[in-house]
């Protein structure tokens, strides 16, 4: 059974400190990853995709990375408007197989 | 602005009640999903479609039932409402079925009483 977890499951942090979110996948025949962004009460909004070990995907304050085992979406100097909580989620073997993870809820304090 | 809609936005049902969510997209996707959110549970497949004339079941089918007669509308009908299926619903679309990013609507909040 393919699977999708993603640390922490909350993180705080102040307005320019740096870090990153987890994304370790077990699943078979991987296709590609996704990365969302969802706002309280929104439906998710579509970031990155990657396709293979190796690829990066940047946008603004935001890099994801990606590993034949897990998935990084480091953020750089993030500010208040960066709050969400982001979903990873795998695509895989037959084409309805994509995978969510619960979520990692980001508020970024200023 | 292209995207999807969903009606209603938020809705509270008394048990035992039929109830059909909707949702339109106007991109012209071929694929679209029906996925609900728990706490705790992140997004799951209920039912989806590959293309007009064809559906087919996710991972959480039971107690709900869809239709896609065109391209654009997908609704998707709880025919008995049990307390067990408040959640918020998505729906979602994609061009291709085998490929690509989903975009998702806003989101149908129900509550079953």
């Amino acid at each position: 059974e393919d699977q999708v977890t993603q640390s922490p499951e909350a993180l705080r942090l102040q307005e320019g400190e740096s870090s990153s979110l987890n994304c370790s996948y077990t699943v078979s025949g991987l296709r590609g990853l996704f990365w969302y962004r969802q706002d309280p009460g929104k439906g998710p909004e579509f970031l990155f995709t990657l396709y293979s070990a190796g690829e990066e995907k940047e946008k603004e304050r935001l890099k994801a990375t990606l590993t034949k085992k897990e998935s990084f979406l480091h953020i750089t100097a993030p500010k208040p408007e960066d709050s969400a909580t982001y979903l990873c989620a795998t695509f895989s073997g037959g084409y309805q197989k994509v995978t969510f993870g619960i979520g990692t809820k980001l508020q970024v304090i200023p | 602005i292209a995207g999807i809609t969903q009606a209603p936005t938020s809705q509270i049902l008394a048990a035992g009640r039929r109830m059909t969510l909707r949702c339109t997209q106007d991109m012209r996707h071929n694929a679209m999903y029906w996925y609900r959110q728990d706490l705790g549970l992140g997004l799951r497949l209920i039912h989806y479609s590959n293309t007009a004339g064809t559906t087919g079941k996710g991972e959480v089918p039971d107690g709900y039932s869809v239709s896609r007669a065109n391209t654009d509308d997908f609704p998707l009908t709880l025919a008995s409402a049990v307390p067990s299926q408040t959640s918020v619903y998505f729906c979602a679309s994609k061009w291709q079925t085998n490929t690509g990013e989903l975009f998702f609507g806003e989101g149908s909040r129900l509550t079953v009483l």
